[in-house]
């Protein structure tokens, strides 16, 4: 267990749903990540938290919105998606947002857009 | 874009070999070089975090090297076996922003 808890593990959407992805940390950390992996694609960053702010958007589609209500909360909800966007999504957090600190990820949500 | 390029893409390699891989990255502005282990159904593992050129660090029977001014890291498994098989990513970042990764490497280690 790396301490960092994400749900659901596997979710189907349609393009016209609403959906939304679930991360939860334990360790105590301030900072919280959304990295993508597409297949044949390294992880890319979608978003940042700092201590509930967000601190980088990596030019994401609207249609993913994040939302940190507290340090050890992060939620990206879905809304509209595209097969394309069919990918797994990574949960991360750190104890500070420097960039000497190590990842702990969560397990990933495979997320399958029909 | 900070393109971080790791190779081999995949490699398979008999139990008790030892191996390497590389990972090539933009060395201005450099700032930290991470690598993690990912095995399948598995989060990614943190192996190690480097931050100054020639730094070496190991872990068991892996190990990493960094060279900051011509911009490449070593990652080495010494006498691999099966519980290796795994993605090795390699990771960088400058200053104030977020970890860019590679594709990664997959090991297959048969016993």
């Amino acid at each position: 267990e790396t301490g960092v808890t994400q749900t659901p593990r596997h979710l189907v959407m349609g393009m016209t749903n609403k959906k939304s992805l679930k991360c939860e940390q334990h360790l105590g950390h301030n900072a919280m990540y959304w990295y993508k992996q597409s297949a044949k694609k390294p992880l890319e960053l979608m978003f940042v938290y700092s201590l509930e702010e967000r601190v980088e958007n990596n030019s994401v589609p609207s249609r993913f919105s994040p939302e940190c209500p507290n340090s050890s909360h992060l939620f990206l909800h879905l809304h509209t998606l595209q097969p394309e966007d069919s990918a797994l999504y990574l949960c991360a957090s750190s104890q500070n947002r420097a960039t000497n600190e190590k990842l702990f990820f969560g397990s990933g949500t495979q997320l399958s857009v029909l | 874009i900070l393109n971080v390029e790791q190779s081999p893409q995949s490699l398979h390699v008999q139990e008790g070999d030892s191996t390497n891989f590389t990972c090539s990255f933009p060395s201005s502005n450099f700032y930290a070089l991470h690598w993690y282990r990912w095995e399948t159904a598995k989060s990614p593992e943190a192996l190690f975090v480097m931050t100054l050129n020639g730094d070496e660090k190991k872990k068991g029977r892996i190990s990493a090297t960094l060279n900051t001014k011509e911009g490449y890291s070593y990652l080495y498994i010494k006498g691999s076996q099966p519980e290796d098989s795994a993605t090795y990513l390699c990771a960088r970042n400058q200053a104030g922003t977020a970890l860019i990764f590679g594709k990664g490497t997959t090991l297959s280690v048969s016993s």
